[in-house]
């Protein structure tokens, strides 16, 4: 079956500390991988998405098929970061799987 | 231009009654989705519009749940008899045919007592 886990629901790291949050999958074929976040009071928004290999916001992800992970990772967090991250799975269709989300807070 | 609306943003509602949750995604956005958030969980996919047809029902909860949309744009989705499990937010999102990315609206938080 297709899952998508999370394992930590909140995440506190102190400002400038590194990042990472977990994301692991179960998917039999070749899967699109996505974060997605929502600050605090705004909508949930595409972050970034594994087949564009891009840095957003100085997040990356990297999809390792062999351990079937999409960790995000940043260097340095800063206090703007703070809010809930969701990874999800697509299999090329229509149909989304996310995960329960972990709530990032960096203090100060 | 506008992002993806819903309303309302807030529904009350006693056990038993019907209730109607509207979304209005970005003009030109031919893929609709809803999805169901309930407290500790995931986005739960419940279905998807591709114009005014909907290919996979299967992700609605029971036959309370059902779904439509028109003119390929609004979607309202109708929960019958509603039940106290039935509290959640309800998120619709929509995308331009063939993109990945979705455009989320700000969801109805639905209460049901």
């Amino acid at each position: 079956a297709q899952r998508v886990t999370q394992p930590e629901k909140l995440l506190s790291v102190f400002k400038g500390a590194p990042v990472e949050l977990k994301c692991n999958y179960s998917y039999s074929g070749s899967p699109e991988l996505f974060w997605y976040v929502q600050y605090s009071r705004q909508r949930l928004q595409l972050l970034l998405r594994h087949i564009s290999r891009e840095s957003i916001k100085g997040f990356t992800a990297d999809l390792n098929k062999g351990e079937t992970s999409f960790h995000l990772k940043k260097p340095f967090a800063q206090e703007e970061d703070s809010a809930m991250y969701y990874c999800a799975l697509s299999s090329g269709t229509y149909k989304y799987i996310f995960g329960t989300g972990t709530r990032l807070k960096v203090l100060a | 231009g506008a992002g993806v609306s819903q309303s309302p943003s807030n529904k009350v509602t006693e056990k038993g009654k019907d209730v109607e949750l509207r979304c209005d995604p970005i003009s030109g956005h031919t893929a609709l989705y809803w999805y169901r958030q309930s407290l500790g969980q995931g986005l739960e996919f419940l279905i998807y519009f591709q114009g005014n047809s909907a290919p996979d029902k299967s992700g609605l909860p029971s036959d309370r749940f059902s779904a439509e949309r028109t003119g390929g744009s609004v979607s309202t989705l109708t929960i019958q008899r509603t039940q106290q499990e039935d509290s959640a937010v309800y998120l619709c999102a929509s995308s331009l045919y063939g993109s990945y990315e979705q455009y989320f609206g700000p969801g109805t938080r639905l209460t049901v007592t």
